[in-house]
Order: structure tokens, then C-alpha cells, then sequence
């Protein structure tokens, strides 16, 4: 069965420190994963995807994911945070079949 | 290229009406799906066309949802009647035949219900 969870709902961070978004994941098979943002009134748009290359993704505007079977995690981080990262943020897996199963989602805030 | 759109932005409706939600995908996008999120909870997928077929609707919550994609290019779902659970954001998402990895969403469509 594949679940994902991600650790937190609010993420706040000041802007230019780290940006930390965790998620774990449960899948009997060797999954593709995905991170997705959500800015307010608009659609869902693909940060970057793992789909059994190199464990470590880039993805757009400076965030990176590292993907670690071993702990089952797929955590999103990027080194400094911009104002115009707060958004909602959806880690996604994908096993065999076509659907794709989301976390609840983490709202990241930035402070100036 | 345009993205996926999804037409209305909005809709509020009282319980017991009819709603019909549209998506257009991607030209050229063989694959289809409708995906919802209800209040506090994760988005969860409906179904899924592969052009014009059904591939996959073991989402759909009932038999008060009908989706449907004639020809192949737009697709609409209908919800009749509405109730209140199933106030909610509906999105769509379209990809090319080739993979199942590839799924662009539209803004959603976000559905009230009184």
C-alpha cells in the first residue's frame, strides 16, 4: 500500500535561512516521487520529480530533494528561502499504477 | 503551449442542485484525471481517461458523480445532487500517453456546497 506523509502542516522561516519540508513515504515497490507547489489562486506546479536515477533531484527555483529508501524519506529543502516561496507544498507518490497519492500538504510562510 | 484549465474558478450551489465542472487539457494530452481535496484532507484521485475511456474511476466516492470525455478532449464532471461533503477543490490533470509519471494540474475548481 502506498501512503505519504508529510511531518508538518506549518513550516515558518525567515527569509534567506534554510528551508526544511519533510516527508516519509510507505511503498512495496521502488516508487517515483514528486514535489508540487501551490501558490494561492493558482494551479499545481512540479518542483521535481525522483523516478529511480540519481538519488539526489534538482528541481525549479533552487530546491533540491534527496531521496533515502533507507529511511523512507523524500525530504524538500532549499538553502535560502525567498519571500515568494510561500506557498503549499505536496509530496507525491507514485507506485505502479497510474494515481498519484498525496500528503496533506505543509504551508510554508516566510517572514521578512 | 497553454496549461490545463478548468472552468468555473468557483461555483456555489445549494445542496439538492446540479454542478458541472469542466477541464481542458493539454492539447495533444491523452491522459485525463480528476483528483479532489476536501476540507483539511489530501488530495485524493477520482479518475483517470485515457482519451475517451474510462481507464480508472475506483475514486469516485458514488453514483452522484458522473465524469464523461466525449472526443476525447474536454472533460466534464457532474456532480447531481450536490451535498455538502462534497464541497471541495477539483483538479484536473492531463499528461501524454507515454507516462503515467507526467501529470500537469490545473488551478481547480473550487466547489461550495450550502
Amino acid at each position: 500500500a502506498q501512503s505519504v506523509t508529510q511531518l508538518d502542516s506549518h513550516v515558518s522561516v525567515s527569509e534567506g535561512t534554510p528551508v526544511l519540508l519533510r516527508c516519509n513515504y510507505s511503498s512495496s515497490y521502488s516508487p517515483s516521487l514528486f514535489w508540487y507547489v501551490q501558490h494561492p489562486n493558482k494551479g499545481l506546479q512540479l518542483l521535481l520529480k525522483y523516478t529511480s536515477a540519481a538519488t539526489l533531484v534538482k528541481g525549479i527555483n533552487g530546491f533540491e530533494a534527496e531521496f533515502k529508501k533507507s529511511e523512507t524519506s523524500f525530504h524538500l529543502t532549499k538553502p535560502s528561502a525567498h519571500m515568494s516561496d510561500a506557498a503549499e507544498y505536496f509530496c507525491v507518490v507514485r507506485e505502479t499504477g497510474n494515481q498519484f497519492y498525496f500528503g496533506t500538504g505543509t504551508s510554508l510562510t516566510v517572514i521578512p | 503551449e497553454a496549461g490545463v484549465t478548468q472552468f468555473p474558478s468557483h461555483s456555489v450551489i445549494e445542496k439538492g442542485q446540479t454542478v458541472t465542472l469542466r477541464c481542458d487539457p493539454i492539447s495533444g494530452h491523452d491522459n485525463l484525471y480528476w483528483y479532489r481535496r476536501v476540507m483539511g484532507k489530501e488530495i485524493k484521485f477520482l479518475l483517470h481517461f485515457v482519451k475517451e475511456s474510462k481507464q480508472d474511476e475506483s475514486g469516485m466516492p458514488n453514483n452522484r458523480f458522473l465524469a464523461e470525455r466525449t472526443g476525447g478532449t474536454y472533460s466534464t464532471l457532474k456532480v447531481q445532487p450536490a451535498e455538502l461533503e462534497d464541497s471541495g477543490v477539483y483538479f484536473c490533470a492531463s499528461g501524454r500517453a507515454s507516462s503515467y509519471n507526467e501529470q500537469f494540474f490545473g488551478p481547480g475548481t473550487r466547489l461550495t456546497v450550502l
